[in-house]
Formats: structure tokens, sequence, C-alpha cells
């Protein structure tokens, strides 16, 4: 069954400085792979998704995540973190066992922008 | 754009009540889902559906059950509510013309339960 797992419940970056958040899964199948932003009080929105198509994948806000087979990773970075981008981000896997397409989410990890 | 509501932002109710939960999506999307978002959990799947009058246990049934009678409407219903379903809960919904395992899921803005 496909999992994911997110390093680090809690980063923490100045205002400017490179946003790396940590994504690994496991899938028996090739994956699509997202990644969610939830901002405070709100629902989650897509930041962007891999779906074979090109391993380097741009998504809203400069925010970019490279899809590595070898390393069953797909990690989310930002050049440079803006106040704004304090949120929580989740990484989720589609999982198709059961005969329904499904994601399966990550347990996420929580950005902290400081000055 | 797609918009996804939820009847309530935060309930409370008591320990035993029986909980109504209304999600509506506006875009004719075929799929819907019930998730509770926990802190350190992440996001687990309650139910889902993907057709009116169809639903699929997720992960974490148990105390829980669905409704849909319309494709816009997905409800899910805490039959006797208890503690430990206090929670945040998130309805989605995604539509299967953009292709199977690439569905982007809509989210509500989610309701905060507490149950006393």
């Amino acid at each position: 069954a496909q999992s994911v797992t997110q390093l680090g419940s809690h980063v923490s970056v100045s205002e400017g400085a490179l946003v790396l958040l940590r994504c690994n899964y496991s899938s028996s199948v090739p994956p699509y792979l997202f990644w969610y932003v939830q901002y405070p009080n709100q629902g989650l929105q897509l930041l962007l998704k891999y779906t074979s198509a090109a391993t380097l994948v741009k998504g809203i806000n400069d925010f970019e995540a490279e899809f590595k087979k070898s390393e069953t990773s797909f990690h989310l970075t930002k050049p440079s973190a803006h106040m704004s981008d304090a949120a929580e981000y989740f990484c989720a896997v589609s999982d198709f066992s059961g005969g329904y397409n499904k994601l399966i989410f990550g347990a996420g990890t929580r950005l902290a922008v400081h000055p | 754009d797609v918009k996804v509501t939820q009847s309530s932002r935060y309930l409370v109710k008591r320990t035993g009540e029986k909980v109504f939960l209304e999600c509506v999506q506006d875009m004719d999307h075929e799929n819907m889902f019930w998730y509770r978002q926990d802190p350190g959990l992440g996001l687990r799947l309650i139910y889902f559906s993907y057709d009116v009058k169809m639903k699929e246990k997720g992960d974490i049934p148990e105390g829980y059950s669905v409704s849909r009678e319309k494709k816009e409407r997905f409800s899910l219903i805490l039959e006797s509510a208890s503690t430990n379903q206090t929670s945040m809960y998130l309805c989605a919904s995604s539509s299967v013309q953009q292709g199977v395992y690439q569905e982007t899921q809509y989210f509500g803005p989610g309701t905060r339960l507490l149950v006393l």
C-alpha cells in the first residue's frame, strides 16, 4: 500500500531564506504525487502535482518540487521565503488499492517564517 | 473557480447527539470525500462517494455514516457523537475528467467540531 512520510513536523526559516520541505513516498506502482497547502483557518489548496510528464514540477507562488525515483522523494522547495508562506504543507500520493482512486496524505509540516 | 462549502465553521455538540455535517460543491464533480484532520496525523479518509447514492468506506469509517442523495451534496453523519470525534472535518471534491490518478481535490474550509 502507498504511504507518505514528511520529515519534520515543524520547519522554521527566515524571510528570504530557502524553504525545503521533505516528502518521501512508498509506492508499488509509478506514483502520482501532490503538495497541498493549508493557510490558517482555511481548507487545503493544491500547490503542485507530479503526473509523470516532467520530474521538476513548478507550482504556484514560486514553489517547485522534484520527483526523484531513486530516492523515492518529492521534496518541496522555494528559493526565498515570504511571511505569507507561513502555513501547513501536506504531501500526498494517489492510491488505487480497492479499485478507487484516493489520496494518502502525510502528517503535514508546519512552516514558520520569521523576520 | 471551484467552490466547496461546508455548512458550519464551528460546531459544539454533546456526547450522544446525532450530528450532521453538510458539504456542497458547485462544479458538477463526480467524486466527493470526507476527511478528518488531527494534529500529527494529517488527513485521514472517512468515506468517499463516486456517484449519487454510492458510498465507499475510507480508512476510519467507524462511528460515521454518509449520504449522497444529490450529486452536489455529500453529508457526513455522526450517529452518536463521542469526545474522540472532536476534530476538524474537511470535505473535498474532484472530477474524473482530469484523468485517473491525476485528479486535483478541491477542499472546503472545514468544520471544527467539539464534542463535550
